[in-house]
């Protein structure tokens, strides 16, 4: 039992580049999120899903997009990165909205 | 808007010197309030969650209260192994996606 998995844990993009953070997660769970994390800062909801299908904004959504094809897979896609996107990215799962369980996240360095 | 403010933010305590760490919050419907720990470079760890003004909740050195304004995490003689950041977050009723308003942590230091 994994949990939640991401990949990759570091990564330099250069700006304007695309790319796509996975995420999965083994335990059967319905909801999953995307959250960054700035320095000195709190975590920020950027997409979550109530299950497979099924997606929606959170508090900062502007330059990413998310899809949920399958209840494990909740990958998150940057188009054109920009150098404000710079973040420790985290994905974290839950049952019905209980206690959520995170990834060890995706530390994006763009420049 | 809901709100949730952490202090300090940042901790430093001899091994053995209990401390307590506050989370103030604003919200319109309180559905949880959740404790969480984080080392360097790993993601949130879950400790506890809170339903109710007055509950308490207890794991080794750590004790968590909730008032209806604000939450508690209690350190009783803390070790070197307890230093990490320590998150709050409040999960809203009327949330559709069950979601986490989280404040900006208090990083604690314990030294020996």
């Amino acid at each position: 039992n994994a949990g939640v998995t991401q990949t990759p844990k570091f990564r330099i993009l250069k700006i304007g580049q695309s790319m796509t953070l996975q995420c999965a997660q083994d335990m059967n769970h319905n909801y999953m999120y995307w959250y960054r994390q700035d320095p000195g800062m709190g975590l920020k909801l950027i997409y979550y899903s109530v299950g497979a299908g099924i997606t929606d904004k959170g508090e900062v959504p502007n330059g990413y997009n998310v899809s949920r094809s399958t209840t494990e897979d909740f990958p998150l896609r940057l188009e054109l990165a920009a150098p404000s996107q710079t973040s420790v990215y985290f994905c974290a799962s839950s049952w019905a909205g209980l206690e959520a369980f995170f990834g060890q996240g995706t530390r994006l360095t763009v420049v | 808007e809901d709100q949730v403010t952490q202090s300090p933010e940042a901790l430093r305590l001899q091994e053995g010197e209990s401390s307590s760490l506050n989370c103030s919050y604003t919200v319109s419907g309180l559905r949880g309030l959740f404790w969480y720990r984080q080392d360097p470079g790993k993601g949130p760890e879950f400790l506890f969650t809170l339903y109710s003004a007055g509950e308490e909740k207890e794991k080794e050195r750590l004790k968590a209260t909730l008032t209806k304004k604000e939450s508690f995490l209690h350190i009783t003689a803390p070790k070197p192994e307890d230093s990490a950041t320590y998150l709050c977050a409040v999960q809203p009723t009327n949330n559709a996606g069950n979601m986490l308003t989280f404040g900006g942590g208090t990083r604690l230091m314990v030294k020996p």
